[in-house]
Order: structure tokens, then C-alpha cells, then sequence
């Protein structure tokens, strides 16, 4: 069991540009989330699927953000034109239909200026 | 509105003190009620859960937590503390008809010797 993993672990980019961010959930799990962290919170539910069907999206995820999972395995998130509002820690988690408890990969810093 | 609540959002502690830290909901259902640990610069680690049955659950690391459904709390606990435990704990929670977690704000945890 490798965990969850996620790439890349830091980005930095220009206001302006689009980054693409990857997560490998731990592979008998067939739910898979997203977060987003800033500096001094706790983390805020993104969105998630069940196997590859995205079944809810907070209001958090604007129009340039999109997600998926188009075999049920990994997920990629995308953010589309970033602005600063956008430096922010993204974490991924999964688990299995069986559990409510969620492991976390290590996460991707984004920094954009 | 549902809420979690970390009061401290700082605490201090001597190494081999004990240490506990404080978490409240406010949900319309008992939630499922979690624990992680984050380490600078790091993903979130499972410490331990409540889902039903005994109050008192332990977890890794030598944490044990206790719900308490007459004040809507979910307090942390550690006998003695060490320096490696020095880093940001969050609380989350989830519906039982929900998957999505919503985390309090944080209690960072510093160990001076």
C-alpha cells in the first residue's frame, strides 16, 4: 500500500496561466476528494467522485476549476486563468465505500504570481 | 448552520506534559467525528475516529479522544507529550448521510523542552 500520492508537490505560476494537478488514490479506493487549503485554516471540501462520476462540487469550485476521473482511478484538477486568490495548498484523499475514513496525500502548493 | 469549532488556535506545552485539545460541533445529526495531524508542510494523518459505541477511543501515537454527546465535544488527549508531537491537529467531521469532511480551523501544538 503506497498511499495516496500527488503531483507535482509545488508549482508556481503566473497570474494568467493554467496548472493541472494530479492524484494516485490508494487503489482499492473508489472515492476520491479534493480540498483546498490556505495558510491558517483547516482544509474545504472541493469536490468528489465515486469511482468516475463527480457526485457534488462546493460553491468554492468556480467555472475555472474542473476535476476528473476518467477511468476511476486517478483524478487530475485543473484551474483555468489563476488569479493569486488561488495560492493555496490542494490536498486529495480517498477511501473506500466501506469507511468514512479519508487518507490524505501529501498535497500540491500552489503559489501564483 | 453546521460548524466545528477548535477554540485554541495555539497552545504550548512542556515536553512530558499532558495535552489536550479542544473540538465542538454543531450538527443536526451526531456526526461521525475525526482527528488529523499535520506536520509542517505536509498532508493530514489519521489519529483516530468515532463512530459509535465506546466514548473512548484510542488512536496512534499514543492520542486518545472522548466524545461527549451532552456538549457536542470531541476532545484530544495525550498522557505526556513529546517534541516530535509539536504540529497543527484538526478536527473534522462528517454526516452519517454525507462523505464530504468539514474540519475546524486548527489547534497548533508547540513543545518546548
Amino acid at each position: 500500500d503506497t498511499g495516496v500520492s500527488q503531483n507535482p508537490r509545488h508549482k508556481i505560476t503566473k497570474r494568467g496561466q493554467n496548472v493541472t494537478f494530479r492524484c494516485d488514490p490508494i487503489s482499492e479506493h473508489n472515492r476520491l476528494y479534493w480540498y483546498r487549503q490556505t495558510l491558517g485554516q483547516g482544509p474545504e471540501f472541493l469536490t468528489y467522485f465515486q469511482n468516475e462520476a463527480q457526485l457534488e462540487k462546493s460553491r468554492l469550485l468556480s467555472d475555472r476549476f474542473s476535476a476528473e476521473r476518467p477511468k476511476g482511478s486517478f483524478s487530475t484538477l485543473e484551474i483555468q486563468r489563476t488569479e493569486q486568490g488561488d495560492s493555496a495548498m490542494y490536498l486529495c484523499a480517498s477511501s473506500s465505500d466501506l469507511s468514512r475514513e479519508q487518507y490524505f496525500g501529501p498535497g500540491t502548493r500552489l503559489t501564483v504570481t | 448552520a453546521q460548524s466545528v469549532t477548535q477554540p485554541d488556535i495555539h497552545i504550548t506545552v512542556s515536553e512530558g506534559a499532558s495535552l489536550e485539545l479542544r473540538c465542538n460541533y454543531s450538527y443536526g445529526a451526531t456526526p461521525y467525528l475525526f482527528w488529523y495531524v499535520q506536520s509542517p508542510g505536509q498532508g493530514l494523518q489519521l489519529l483516530l475516529k468515532y463512530f459509535s459505541g465506546d466514548t473512548l477511543v484510542q488512536g496512534i501515537k499514543g492520542f486518545e479522544a472522548e466524545f461527549k454527546r451532552s456538549q457536542s465535544s470531541f476532545n484530544l488527549r495525550k498522557p505526556s507529550v513529546h517534541w516530535s508531537d509539536a504540529a497543527e491537529y484538526f478536527c473534522a467531521v462528517v454526516s452519517p448521510n454525507d462523505y464530504k469532511l468539514s474540519f475546524g480551523a486548527g489547534t497548533t501544538v508547540t513543545v518546548r523542552a
